[in-house]
């Protein structure tokens, strides 16, 4: 979890508001990846990203390589947007699989 | 779809007993992992592979071994499991090893 960072811990979003989930990395970050583990524990890909943005639905993800940094932004939560997301990290010169962050649990409620 | 199956999907082991955790993938993947969750630690990756009869060492190693018989089997083995090996266990597959990573459903055990 040091070297990948996430923030918050945790967040508490009401239906249809936005907000927006943050990893700063302090290893040289070549791409990202961004899950979902949702309530029955299963971990869903939802982007990977070279330096840039992609946009899918309401989720929306930008990886800054060079201020070494990621975002999730979220835009009119749903309930079925409840979990925990975590960002991971493929190192520079490091072929052996991501490394992870501790993770963001998202509660939106009604 | 990606599909990534892990048995068995629970079990109860005896501390000092032998455990075997078994993953199958039908993604034509090359690489594969074995990722441990904890509470408070998130994913770290215990061993990985990225061809047939080869398993290489990852973060956290230590107690566990891995076996990739071929390209759509990897297995993680605790020789002899301990009450610190409680956690649940991910197996993950990808086509190389920066490209989007698929995991299984994951296997929770228990040492007692």
């Amino acid at each position: 979890g040091d070297k990948v960072k996430q923030s918050p811990s945790a967040l508490s979003l009401q239906e249809g508001t936005n907000s927006a989930l943050r990893c700063n990395f302090s290893i040289a970050a070549t791409t990202v990846q961004w899950f979902l583990q949702n309530p029955r524990g299963s971990l869903i890909n939802l982007f990977y990203l070279v330096p840039g943005t992609k946009e899918n639905g309401r989720l929306k993800s930008t990886f800054n390589s060079k201020e070494s940094y990621s975002t999730l932004h979220i835009r009119d939560a749903q309930l079925e947007d409840s979990g925990t997301y975590f960002c991971a990290a493929e190192r520079n010169n490091y072929a052996q699989g991501l490394t992870f962050g501790l993770g963001t649990r998202v509660s939106v409620f009604p | 779809e990606a599909a990534v199956t892990q048995s068995p999907r629970s079990k109860v082991a005896v501390t000092g007993g032998k455990v075997t955790l078994s993953c199958h993938q039908t993604n034509n993947h090359d690489y594969m992992y074995w990722y441990r969750q904890d509470t408070g630690h998130g994913l770290r990756l215990i061993h990985y592979s990225y061809v047939a009869d080869s398993t290489e060492k990852g973060d956290i190693p230590d107690g566990y071994k891995a076996s990739r018989p071929s390209q759509e089997n990897f297995s993680l083995i605790l020789e002899l499991a301990s009450l610190s090996q409680t956690a649940v266990y991910f197996c993950a597959s990808s086509g190389d090893s920066g490209n989007t990573l698929y995991f299984g459903e994951g296997s929770r055990l228990i040492v007692v």
